[in-house]
Order: C-alpha cells, then structure tokens, then sequence
C-alpha cells in the first residue's frame, strides 16, 4: 500500500518567512510531484521530480524551489512567503513504470499572514 | 481557455439515482485520461483510467470521445459514499508525463 506523508497538515507563517514543506514516499517511487489547490483554480503543478537531484519546472514555479536529495523525499521551499502562497499545498509520487497514476500525501493547508 | 474544463456543480442527486457529468480538454495531443475522487479534505484517490472504448467498474462508467475532445463519468446506483468532488485530470501529451486536473465537479448523493 503506497503511503506518501507531509509533515505538516497546517502551518501558520508571516510574510517573508522561509518555508518548508516536506514530503517522503515509502514506495521506491522514481517520481514526486508538488501541486497547490485553491478554490476554482483546481491543482496546479509548482514543480516535479523524475530522480535524485533532479527537478523540473510546473505551471507555476515563481516563489518556490524544490531540493531532492534522496529518492524517498521532496521537499517544497518558500524562499519569502508571501500571503498569495496561502493555500492547500498536496506532494505527490508515482513510478517509473506507471507515471500518470498518482499517488496523493494528506495536504498541508498553509496560511501567510 | 482552461486546459481542462469541468461543470463545478453542484450535482444533487437522490439516493439510487443515476448522474453523469462532462470534462472537456483543449490539448488535442493528451493520450492518458483519469477520473480522481477527492473527499471532503481529504486528497485525491484514482477512481479510474479512461479508456478509448470507454470502461466500467462496477457502478462507474468513463467514456472518451476524442472528436469532441471531452471524457465522461456515469454512476448509477448512487451511494451516499458516492458523494464528492470528481476531477477529471488529462496527461500533456507531447510535453511528457505531466497531468492536469480540472477543478472538479462536486456531487452532493442524498437519502
């Protein structure tokens, strides 16, 4: 059963803040994803990961950077939070051998005051 | 134009009833179709993948029609479980292995 956790389920940070947002999969997945969800816009990808070391540009990248250093985990950083990063923020993994089926972590619901 | 379009709903729907609902998609290059379930605050689940001759599982059915560039969901039998936000997500195609979600469509099953 894949398990993808997020450390937080809420945080609460003030503006210009350096934020990061954890996430480990437990299921060798070669994949991980970073999405934000907000009302109306739907999920929107910020950045993803195909292996170590390497990332990829989403959507909508501006604001944020990503490091993965070992495969089971991806982490999603807020260089200066701003309050428009105020949203639900949902990690995600997937193989090698079936990349479009995804597999979702419970959510951070982050606030920016 | 979003990239993946869906009726937001609403959809309410009486216990035992059938409902169907629409998604278009505007990349005409996309090859993999999905339909997610999400829960009230909860994340996103797989409910199934969309196939080109259309598929069921149990009570769910998806249909794909590529001319028209739009896939469906039907569930009959409508369960109260049944309630929640349907997202109907559409990889990218030539640009890889991304997938795009559409913000959902929200079906509210009641006794």
């Amino acid at each position: 059963d894949v398990k993808v956790t997020q450390s937080s389920r809420y945080l609460v940070k003030r503006t210009g803040e350096k934020v990061f947002l954890e996430c480990v999969q437990d299921m060798d997945h070669e994949n991980m994803f970073w999405y934000r969800q907000d009302p109306g816009l739907g999920l929107r990808l910020i950045y993803f990961s195909y292996d170590v070391k390497m990332k990829e540009k989403g959507d909508i990248p501006e604001g944020y950077s990503v490091s993965r250093e070992k495969k089971e985990r991806f982490s999603l950083i807020l260089e200066s939070a701003s309050t428009n990063q105020t949203s639900m923020y949902l990690c995600a993994s997937s193989s090698g051998g079936n990349q479009e089926t995804q597999y979702f972590g419970p959510g951070t619901r982050l606030l920016v005051l | 134009r979003k990239e993946v379009e869906q009726d937001p709903g609403p959809f309410n729907v009486p216990e035992g009833a059938t409902v169907a609902f629409n998604c278009t998609y505007s990349n005409s290059a996309s090859q993999s179709f999905f339909w997610y379930r999400q829960d009230c605050r909860k994340e996103p689940k797989l409910l199934m993948s969309v196939y080109s001759s259309g598929n069921e599982d149990g009570r769910f059915t998806a249909q794909l029609n590529r001319a028209s560039q739009y896939i469906s969901l039907l569930i009959r039998d409508s369960k109260l479980s049944d309630s929640a936000t349907y997202l109907c997500v559409v990889n990218k195609g030539a640009a890889g292995n991304k997938l795009t979600f559409g913000g959902g469509t929200r079906v509210l099953v009641k006794p």
